[in-house]
């Protein structure tokens, strides 16, 4: 069972560019949660999605951020118009259960 | 929401040596996991651990949740434990909700 796949790895974009981070979750895990992490801080909450829904979007930008987790397919998270502020690594998490998370490698945005 | 506190901030050990890391949380919880992110920035699940004790080789993990602390334990530390080690709770009441983290222990092992 291959663990939770993110890419790409590295992401490097010019300010004003459009930014798509991709997470094919465990098999069988119907759970992702996706968290930003800057340079030498935590994990911030960003969404929690479903199977075809948004369940939690608290932390969340109100604006360039959206996030989806289609039926077929992996979850996506983009970002438009991108700034030199979103350079962060971006990390997915899936979960069959209430109880453990199991985290992607990470995907390292660089914004020019 | 929650808020989550680890401590302490950095820690330098020698190899060989033991260490007690610590994370608080503000309200009661039904979820406590422990994380270790490596130099190459991967988080490895070390404990789901909302209550009791549980270990694992070297490592082991202690939750109070009536006093809303938990405690991981490292013993005869390598330099291959180095990392940051995070603890991520969820408010209690909630089941698959978000993770909210604190902000790491920054653990430096030499051998």
């Amino acid at each position: 069972n291959a663990g939770v796949m993110q890419n790409p790895r590295h992401l490097v974009r010019r300010r004003g560019q459009e930014a798509r981070l991709r997470c094919s979750p465990m098999k069988g895990h119907s759970h992702v949660y996706w968290y930003r992490q800057l340079p030498e801080e935590g994990l911030k909450f960003m969404v929690y999605l479903q199977k075809e829904n948004i369940i939690d979007e608290s932390g969340m930008p109100k604006e360039r951020f959206s996030a989806e987790f289609p039926k077929e397919g992996p979850s996506i998270l983009r970002i438009q118009q991108v700034v030199r502020g979103d350079s962060a690594a971006y990390f997915c998490a899936s979960s069959p259960s209430p109880e453990k998370l199991f985290f992607g490698s990470g995907t390292q945005l660089s914004v020019l | 929401g929650i808020q989550v506190e680890q401590s302490p901030p950095d820690l330098i050990l020698q190899e060989g040596a033991n260490s007690t890391l610590r994370c608080n949380f503000s309200d009661s919880v039904n979820n406590l996991q422990w994380f270790h992110q490596n130099p190459w920035g991967q988080l490895i699940n070390l404990f789901y651990i909302p209550s009791g004790t549980k270990q694992n080789g070297r490592l082991s993990a202690t939750t109070v949740a009536t006093e809303r602390y938990s405690l991981l334990y490292i013993s005869s530390s390598q330099t291959t434990d180095s990392g940051v080690y995070f603890c991520g709770t969820r408010e209690g009441g909630t089941s698959y909700g978000k993770l909210t983290f604190g902000q790491g222990t920054i653990l430096t092992v030499h051998p």
